[in-house]
């Protein structure tokens, strides 16, 4: 079956450290997503992004799909950054997604 | 509206009672999705409508887990006899059907969840 991974599985900054999050993918894609969850549950969308790379604020994706992986950068983390960030792909085209098993982040004061 | 929502946020249940939960998608979103989270995991897929055909409900874990959308737009994902392993926060998302959008554009919106716990 499909599958995806995330890592670290757990990460730990400094407030105003930068970190690189990775997603890895089985096979190729057609539209990848991040989010992240935040303390009280909510999936935020962070990116979407097939391929290519995207900016908003402090954070940035690149998806290389030939690669098969995705990489999100955080830069000047805060501690609002804090809680699992999570990767995920469809398994058929427009259909159900399949989630990573995410990356849970702490940013300390 | 604005957003996915969701009702109830929270619901308590004791063992063998039904419950329903439901999801009120973005305006105009056609396809729907429900998944189901368990504690410290991520999402899981339970089950997928494009208006109001189910067109997939492969991740439903068993047959006590039913879902519909009659109109198209609200759907109530409901549970009988509840278990206790049916706690979780069941997750429901929108997203524009990538055929109306013009390709392969398919980002999914989840609402804010409905926790579940079934003493």
């Amino acid at each position: 079956g499909i599958q995806v991974e995330q890592s670290p599985p757990d990460l730990i900054l400094q407030e105003g450290a930068n970190s690189t999050l990775r997603c890895n993918f089985s096979d190729s894609v057609n539209n990848l997503q991040w989010f992240h969850q935040n303390p009280w549950g909510q999936l935020i969308n962070l990116f979407y992004i097939p391929s290519g790379t995207k900016q908003n604020g402090r954070l940035s994706a690149t998806t290389v799909a030939t690669e098969r992986y995705s990489l999100l950068y955080i830069s000047s983390s805060q501690t609002t950054d804090s809680g699992v960030y999570f990767c995920a792909r469809p398994i058929n085209y427009g259909q159900n997604f399949v989630f990573g098993p995410g990356t849970r982040l702490s940013v300390l004061p | 509206g604005a957003g996915v929502s969701q009702s109830p946020r929270y619901k308590v249940a004791k063992r063998g009672q039904d419950v329903a939960l439901r999801c009120d998608p973005i305006s105009g979103h056609v396809s729907l999705f429900w998944y189901q989270q368990a504690l410290g995991q991520g999402p899981e897929f339970l089950t997928y409508f494009q208006n109001e055909a189910q067109l997939d409900k492969s991740g439903l874990p068993s047959d006590r887990f039913f879902a519909e959308r009659p109109e198209g737009s609200v759907s109530t994902l409901k549970i009988q006899r509840t278990q206790q392993e049916d706690s979780a926060v069941y997750l429901c998302a929108s997203s524009l059907d990538w055929l109306a959008g013009g390709g392969s554009y398919n980002e999914q919106f989840f609402g804010p969840g409905t926790r579940l716990t079934v003493l």
